[in-house]
């Protein structure tokens, strides 16, 4: 089946310092994708919606200059964290529509700690 | 607007029993409706999505769920609880057109033995 592969699983960082995180489509191309954000023990958020291509479009709340995102090509969206922040720490969690019939495959989420 | 509610964040059912996780949705068109695992740390998992078709929906795992339009709810159930099954699940709306979740607040799901 589809499969959407995120990497880093896990990052730790100094505050100050960018963070990205990848999202590839492996086997299909994925012309739109999404990008997640969980808190513990609470719900997903979705923070934007990446376009292959075009700039991606961000929820209301979400800093596009500090979640800086590039959908390059239709297998890879990269999500960059810049000047991340202790209060950035979070899993982020990226998506992508692989089939017509409203299928959706999740990456297995990447695990951001800045200290 | 779509909006999903889900009730009980904690459930705990002995191995074996009745699982039954409430979801009720907020739609202001027909919805589409999906359930998700989430193992610790881990992405999350699709159990089963409604589009449209019919309205009970069986997915992976033995669980299933029913669209019910007229008491706006898509509950999850699984007739015996599996020690496996011990996870977080969401419930989510899509409207399909904009190709964006709305999930809920999850619930936790405790197998005990």
């Amino acid at each position: 089946g589809a499969v959407v592969s995120q990497h880093p699983s896990r990052v730790i960082c100094k505050s100050g310092t960018s963070v990205k995180i990848e999202c590839r489509s492996l086997d299909f191309q994925a012309t739109t994708m999404f990008w997640y954000r969980q808190f513990p023990k609470q719900s997903l958020m979705l923070m934007a919606t990446s376009n292959e291509g075009s700039k991606a479009t961000y929820e209301q709340g979400v800093e596009k200059d500090k979640f800086l995102i590039n959908h390059a090509s239709l297998t890879l969206s990269t999500l960059t964290v810049t000047s991340a922040h202790p209060e950035d720490s979070s899993f982020y969690i990226c998506s992508a529509q692989t089939d017509g019939n409203y299928g959706y495959t999740f990456g297995s989420g990447t695990r951001l700690t800045v200290v | 607007a779509q909006s999903v509610t889900q009730l009980g964040s904690h459930v705990s059912v002995s191995e074996g029993a009745l699982v039954l996780l409430r979801c009720n949705y907020s739609s202001s068109v027909p919805p589409y409706l999906f359930w998700y695992v989430q193992y610790p740390n881990q992405g999350l998992q699709l159990l089963l999505k409604y589009t449209s078709a019919a309205t009970l929906v069986k997915g992976i795992n033995g669980f299933e769920a029913e669209f019910k339009k007229s008491e706006t709810s898509f509950h999850l159930t699984k007739p015996s609880a599996h020690m496996s099954d011990a996870a977080e699940y969401f419930c989510a709306v899509s409207d399909g057109a904009g190709n964006q979740f709305y999930f809920g607040t999850g619930t936790s799901l405790t197998v005990i033995p």
